[in-house]
């Protein structure tokens, strides 16, 4: 159980444009879902939370005009990357929670591998 | 705040050698504490986690964990190293109520595993 889906798996899209990156909770219904940007050979950095229904909470220095999220159910989320550059490349990755009264873990989407040429 | 120092960017060991990863925290609270694992452009698995009960935590792959708070630390161990155990370890933190339980990650170790 508690697996999380990730699309596409890889994108490759031209400066300026803007590209979705999906988010699924498979077999849970997630309140929670996060956001994070891997450079390569880093850590993960988180970008945002958001809450089914609401608005996403962002992290400091994390555009949000840029990086528009979207938590539309409790399934379902979505990273837009508006007007894509070069500098946006990277692998960014979901994960999904349960409500805090139920469970303390974070379950790990497979991520996404942007490229902006 | 929480925060978590992995120390050493990159082990090697020889296959069957004994692996061991540090991480220590930094909490305002009790903590919940985590090890992921990832492999190259791959999310991350969970190998283990420390929620207050056991301070030996067992994880999968024969990885295991001790959380000793007198020393703020929960280092990642395995007996035997194997080839496959080769990747990415990340460390994290997350406050146990109240922050949705958000992870601080440590800056990760990478494990090459010599034949």
């Amino acid at each position: 159980g508690a697996v999380v889906s990730q699309h596409p798996s890889r994108v490759i899209c031209k400066s300026g444009t803007s590209v979705k990156i999906e988010c699924r909770s498979l077999d849970f219904q997630a309140t929670t879902m996060f956001w994070y940007r891997q450079f390569p050979k880093q850590s993960l950095m988180l970008m945002a939370t958001s809450n089914e229904g609401s608005k996403a909470t962002y992290e400091q220095g994390v555009e949000k005009d840029k990086f528009l999220i979207n938590h539309a159910s409790l399934t379902l989320s979505t990273l837009t990357v508006t007007s894509a550059h070069p500098e946006d490349s990277s692998f960014y990755i979901c994960s999904a929670s349960l409500p805090e009264e139920i469970d303390y873990e974070q379950y790990f989407g497979p991520g996404t591998r942007l490229t902006v040429t | 705040a929480q925060s978590v120092t992995q120390l050493g960017s990159h082990v090697s060991v020889s296959e069957g050698a004994l692996v061991l990863l540090r991480c220590n925290y930094s909490s305002s609270v009790p903590p919940y504490l985590f090890w992921y694992v990832q492999y190259p452009n791959q999310g991350l698995q969970l190998l283990l986690k420390y929620t207050s009960a056991a301070t030996l935590v067992k994880g999968i792959n024969g990885f295991e964990a001790e959380f000793k708070k007198s020393e703020t630390s929960f280092h990642l161990t395995k007996p035997s190293a194997h080839m496959s155990d080769a990747a990415e370890y990340f460390c994290a933190v997350s406050l146990t109520r109240g922050s949705n339980y958000k992870l601080t990650f440590g800056k990760g170790t990478l494990l090459t595993v010599n034949p």
